[in-house]
């Protein structure tokens, strides 16, 4: 069983441009949340996508948004690139349906450098 | 604004030690606690969680403590072990499975 798989592990992008990041959740999940964790910081929750919707926001400029596909697969896009960006993405599935059942899986994340 | 935090950056224990690791957290109003741990390179890591109804939940050699009264949440790890070492994350549910994190606490363990 695949757990949450996130795509690339690793990217450098510069200043003003745009990225985008892939996600696929754990099978039989399909709820997708993105965390932003900068160095030694803890993941902050960027937002989280339930039925291709965005449900739940956290704080974070509308630079950032994010899409999910039929097959519960996510994409997290941010615009404008700022050195401020540079972080490890993570991508966590859970189930939607009846609440939060505790556990949240996640990804290994994505490498973000802006040069 | 309300957030959960840890009063130790870095723990440092030798082998077969006990490791307690501390959290501290401002919403009174939360009711449901997780602990993660991260090692480098990786995703967090479920470890357990506890609901505000409960004191204490114990796992395979960990147990979470929660005294609601002081708003404190503490990781107990028995008998240590070098795979043990990361960094560990107390984190609350906000509603929907988001969840707002502490800052973290690295555990060194020593053979």
């Amino acid at each position: 069983d695949a757990g949450v798989t996130q795509s690339p592990t690793h990217l450098i992008k510069t200043r003003g441009q745009q990225v985008t990041l892939r996600c696929s959740p754990k099978s039989g999940h399909d709820t997708v949340s993105w965390y932003q964790q900068a160095l030694g910081q803890g993941p902050q929750f960027i937002f989280q996508y339930y039925e291709e919707e965005e449900r739940q926001r956290g704080n974070f400029p509308d630079r950032f948004s994010g899409h999910q596909f039929p097959n519960y697969s996510s994409e997290l896009n941010v615009n404008a690139l700022l050195l401020g960006d540079s972080a490890l993405y993570l991508c966590a599935s859970s189930p939607g349906r009846g609440g939060f059942s505790g556990e949240l899986f996640f990804g290994e994340g994505s490498r973000l450098t802006v040069l | 604004g309300e957030s959960v935090g840890l009063h130790l950056p870095t723990l440092s224990v030798q082998e077969g030690d006990n490791s307690i690791i501390n959290c501290a957290y401002s919403n009174s109003a939360s009711d449901y606690f997780i602990w993660y741990k991260q090692e480098s390179g990786k995703g967090p890591q479920f470890i357990i969680d506890i609901r505000s109804n409960m004191d204490k939940r114990q796992g395979q050699r960990v147990t979470v403590l929660l005294n609601k009264t002081v708003k404190h949440l503490s990781l107990q790890i028995a008998a240590t072990q070098p795979g043990d070492s990361a960094v560990y994350f107390c984190a609350e549910n906000m509603g929907y499975s988001t969840l707002t994190f502490g800052k973290g606490t690295m555990l060194l363990v020593s053979p």
